[in-house]
């Protein structure tokens, strides 16, 4: 069964810091790696999606890499701000289907 | 781009009622997805279509649940009759060539 897996569930960090949102895959066979974002009552936005044949993408501040013989996506958040709080949520694709993990509720504080 | 566009945003109706979501996806995305979000199961794909067809219908819950896409612009999805259970946030989605999928904000929907 192709489950996703994230940790920590919730993070409370001050402005300015840099820090790391993990994502764990248990089917390989992935064909791309999908973050997002979700404020309280909205949708979800793409932030940035890696293909299997990447290692990293980056946009911003933002950076994902992708490990594929382990299992693992890191998303890398530089410089933390109070309006980059909200939930983020990883999605392994298979096919045209994604598997989302249960999200990562991050607060930055001022 | 106007983005995902799905209404209403907010439904409250009683049990036993028929409820009608509905989707206008990005303009020339050829795929469409519809999701379900509660606090218990997460985020979790009911069905997509490819070019208005349905692909995979695997994750519908029962026989409650249809969705139709009778043109490019436009998707239903329809629960009769609703049950309490059913509350939950639902999300349509769009990509093109089934890359990254672009989500509406999502209907609420409470059945009383």
């Amino acid at each position: 069964k192709q489950e996703v897996t994230q940790i920590p569930a919730a993070l409370s960090v001050p402005e300015g810091e840099n820090l790391v949102l993990n994502c764990s895959f248990t089917d390989s066979a992935i064909y791309n790696l999908q973050w997002f974002r979700q404020d309280p009552g909205k949708g979800l936005t793409s932030l940035l999606l890696i293909q299997s044949s990447q290692r990293e993408q980056t946009s911003g501040r933002l950076n994902a890499s992708l490990d594929k013989s382990s299992g693992r996506s890191t998303l890398y958040i530089a410089a933390s701000q109070p309006g980059d709080s909200a939930t983020y949520l990883c999605a392994g694709g298979y096919g045209n289907k994604l598997v989302f993990g249960a999200g990562t509720i991050l607060r930055v504080k001022s | 781009d106007a983005g995902v566009i799905q209404s209403p945003r907010h439904e409250v109706t009683e049990m036993g009622q028929e409820v009608t979501l509905r989707c206008k996806p990005i303009s020339g995305h050829d795929y469409l997805f519809w999701y379900r979000q509660t606090m218990m199961r997460g985020l979790e794909l009911l069905i997509y279509f490819n070019n208005n067809v349905p692909i995979d219908d695997s994750g519908m819950p029962e026989d409650r649940f249809s969705a139709k896409m009778p043109n490019a612009s436009f998707s239903t999805l329809k629960i009769q009759p609703s049950e309490p259970r059913d509350s939950a946030v639902y999300f349509c989605a769009s990509s093109f060539g089934g890359l990254a999928q672009h989500f509406g904000d999502g209907t609420r929907l409470s059945i009383l």
